[in-house]
């Protein structure tokens, strides 16, 4: 069974780049099976999901997010990773990772244990 | 794209039966059986309850189930239990993205 675990930054300053890595373990990035993707919660609000990515490389974003967001995969370290530029305070959250079946499923399980990111000066 | 509309409480007695609604458009939840549910406990990550509208995966009990009509889905407790009492989000497919509901906090009285 897959386990996943979201590491970086607790605190960034706005305006900067939030850069967030998920580490898979238990099983290989590169299954066919599976996308990867990134959800957030901001405190005391509901999920909102960000976006995912395949093993080849291909994505999937939030419109809504999609003009600051970058997810990349580096397979040989069986991790993912998220890119958001120009944060403000609004983007102060829980970050999650999750595993995903293929599109259209919305299975996303497991979960990382999700990492609070803070945005302040 | 807008977060799909859920009650943002509901509760009720143990053994009694709840129902969460999940409300959004012929763009996501109408459009799509892949409509999902996920418990969450304070401090926790999201679990999945139900997919696929009213697919349940292995180890969550039958008291849960899913349902759809048009642009709203459904998740019902049956035999409600203190341990139930959680968070609940329901998730939708919308087209090459996903959307999630804002939550609704389940109380067990």
């Amino acid at each position: 069974q897959s386990q996943l675990q979201e590491s970086g930054p607790g605190l960034v300053k706005p305006s900067e780049t939030l850069s967030l890595t998920c580490t898979v373990s238990g099983g290989s990035m590169s299954n066919s099976a599976y996308y990867w993707g990134w959800i957030r919660q901001a405190p005391g609000k509901g999920l909102e999901w960000i976006g995912s990515i395949y093993y080849s490389g291909n994505t999937y974003y939030n419109p809504s997010l999609k003009s600051r967001v970058t997810v990349s995969v580096d397979t040989s370290k069986n991790q993912f990773s998220l890119k958001l530029r120009s944060v403000t305070a609004a983007d102060t959250a829980d970050y999650y990772c999750a595993r995903h079946l293929l599109p259209p499923s919305n299975w996303f399980d497991p979960w990382g244990q999700g990492t609070r990111v803070t945005v302040s000066s | 794209q807008s977060a799909l509309t859920q009650p943002p409480s509901a509760s009720g007695s143990p053994g009694q039966s709840v129902t969460i609604s999940c409300t959004g458009t012929s763009s996501d939840v109408g459009g799509y059986d892949f409509v999902s549910w996920y418990q969450q406990n304070p401090g926790k990550a999201p679990k999945i309850m139900i997919y696929e509208v009213n697919k349940r995966p292995s180890g969550v009990p039958d008291r849960f189930s899913g349902s759809k009509s048009g642009n709203t889905a459904s998740l019902t407790v049956s035999g409600l239990q203190a341990e139930d009492e959680a968070d609940y989000y329901c998730s939708s497919y919308a087209g090459s993205n996903w959307v999630f509901g804002g939550g609704t906090k389940l109380t067990v009285l």
